[in-house]
């Protein structure tokens, strides 16, 4: 059975730094493109980073490049997101999603999700 | 504001068909296939459809989906009150180079 479970999320005051973790079984890690998608309150999906099986290729929205880092760790089965620099705005819960195929739109499987929240 | 666009809110009855439309542009859905999700609050998204028109494996054959040209839709058949929930679409953007969701439709069952 695929699992994914999120966490490291938290209360964060703005310009602050926080690493959320997601755990995995169940399938080959190694060989599974990984995403991190976010859910703002009230709003709707939005996909934040992207990282490749061997964590060669990396990709990230527009909202979140030079501030946020995904990473992985084949070894121990563990997909990362290092965020810094904080804002109000990436309050959210986080989602990790595996991608299911060479596309990256496509999320075969999700996480519960980790809410983070940045406020003084 | 969603690169994709759909309606915020759609209703149906039991029994009824209902659509749900995303929008896109040459650079997303025109050149991208585009993938389904449902969304429970509370709970993690489910991959609904793939491809534009794929249902993975447990997905009851009421839910389809189609696309044309930079447009693609969502539809229900058979409405059912279990379907009450957030329906959200993706897809590649190469303008962007990253993906792009749309930003939700609720869907309330009558």
């Amino acid at each position: 059975e695929v699992q994914l479970l999120e966490s490291g999320g938290g209360l964060i005051q703005p310009g602050g730094s926080l690493r959320l973790s997601c755990a995995v079984s169940g399938f080959t890690f190694s060989n599974s493109a990984m995403s991190w998608v976010r859910q703002a309150p009230g709003k709707g999906l939005e996909w934040v980073s992207g990282i490749s099986g061997s964590g060669a290729y990396t990709y990230y929205a527009d909202s979140v490049k030079g501030r946020f880092t995904i990473s992985r760790d084949n070894s121990k089965n563990t997909l990362y997101l290092q965020m810094n620099s904080l804002r109000a705005e990436d309050t959210a819960v986080y989602y990790c999603a595996k991608v299911g195929s060479s596309d990256w739109y496509n999320f075969d499987y999700w996480g519960q999700g980790t809410l983070v929240t940045v406020s003084s | 504001q969603s690169v994709l666009t759909q309606p915020p809110s759609t209703s149906g009855t039991p029994g009824q068909t209902v659509t749900i439309s995303c929008s896109g542009s040459s650079s997303n859905i025109g050149s991208s296939a585009v993938n389904w999700y449902q969304h429970l609050p509370g709970t993690a998204p489910k991959l609904l459809i793939y491809f534009n028109n794929h249902r993975p494996s447990g997905v009851p054959d009421r839910f389809s989906g189609s696309k044309s040209g930079t447009s693609a839709s969502l539809a229900i058949s058979g409405l059912q009150s279990e379907d009450e929930a957030d329906y959200s679409c993706a897809a590649w953007d190469d303008s962007l180079n990253g993906v792009v969701f749309g930003g939700g439709t609720r869907l309330t069952v009558l």
